[in-house]
């Protein structure tokens, strides 16, 4: 099956720093990444979309300027939050798809970020 | 618009077997898809269904109705190990996946 990994699965910073998460795909090209963020006990929210090579396309009320993101090969899209606050503590996951748009999204291992 | 429901939280006993309901409305419609999520993990893909009809995946079997909206995932000889939630998320016209809130399923002895 794909294989989708992200790296850091922890960081624990101070507020005002960035932080970069990257996602990889391991074993197939993906043509489409999506980064969503999840609260405990919530469900998951799509944060952004991003082809190759293009720029991302953000959900409703997510900041572009605060969470950068750069899919710069059809394997690895990485995730900055800027100038991280407490209240960007959360679980970020990225997926990943190759081929068509009906094709399945297969995640990553997620990174749990606390902002201290 | 559009909108997709699932139970909140249900529970079975080990060795038994439990159907997971999902139910949903769009007007653009390009498949089903029923994931895994252990607490403190990704999802992990289980089953697409994108026309009508029972596909099998082990011991997990997902339903698709298009013409009602509805599907269902359901878990035969439960294992302490299928405790996990279980989201159904819907591709819509755009094939942009519309993800249910979950299902918390709780595995007794």
């Amino acid at each position: 099956g794909a294989v989708v990994s992200q790296h850091p699965s922890w960081v624990i910073c101070k507020s005002g720093t960035s932080v970069k998460i990257e996602c990889r795909s391991l074993d197939f090209q993906a043509t489409t990444m999506f980064w969503y963020r999840q609260f405990p006990k919530q469900s998951l929210m799509l944060m952004a979309t991003s082809n190759e090579g293009s720029k991302a396309t953000y959900e409703q009320g997510v900041e572009k300027d605060k969470f950068l993101i750069n899919h710069a090969s059809l394997t690895l899209s990485t995730l900055t939050v800027t100038s991280a606050h407490p209240e960007d503590s959360s679980f970020y996951i990225c997926s990943a798809k190759a081929g068509g748009p009906a094709e399945t999204q297969y995640f990553g291992p997620g990174t749990r970020l606390l902002v201290l | 618009g559009q909108n997709i429901d699932q139970p909140t939280e249900m529970t079975a006993t080990e060795g038994a077997i439990v159907q997971i309901n999902c139910t949903y409305q769009t007007s653009g419609f390009n498949g089903l898809f029923w994931y895994q999520q252990h607490a403190g993990e990704a999802p992990t893909f289980l089953s697409y269904n994108v026309l009508d009809g029972l596909e099998e995946i082990g011991r997990f079997s997902s339903f698709l109705s298009r013409s009602k909206g509805y599907s269902y995932l359901l878990l035969k000889e439960l294992q302490m190990k299928d405790s996990a939630s279980y989201l159904c998320a819907f591709m819509d016209s755009n094939y942009q996946l519309i993800w249910g809130a979950g299902t918390k399923l709780i595995i007794k002895p």
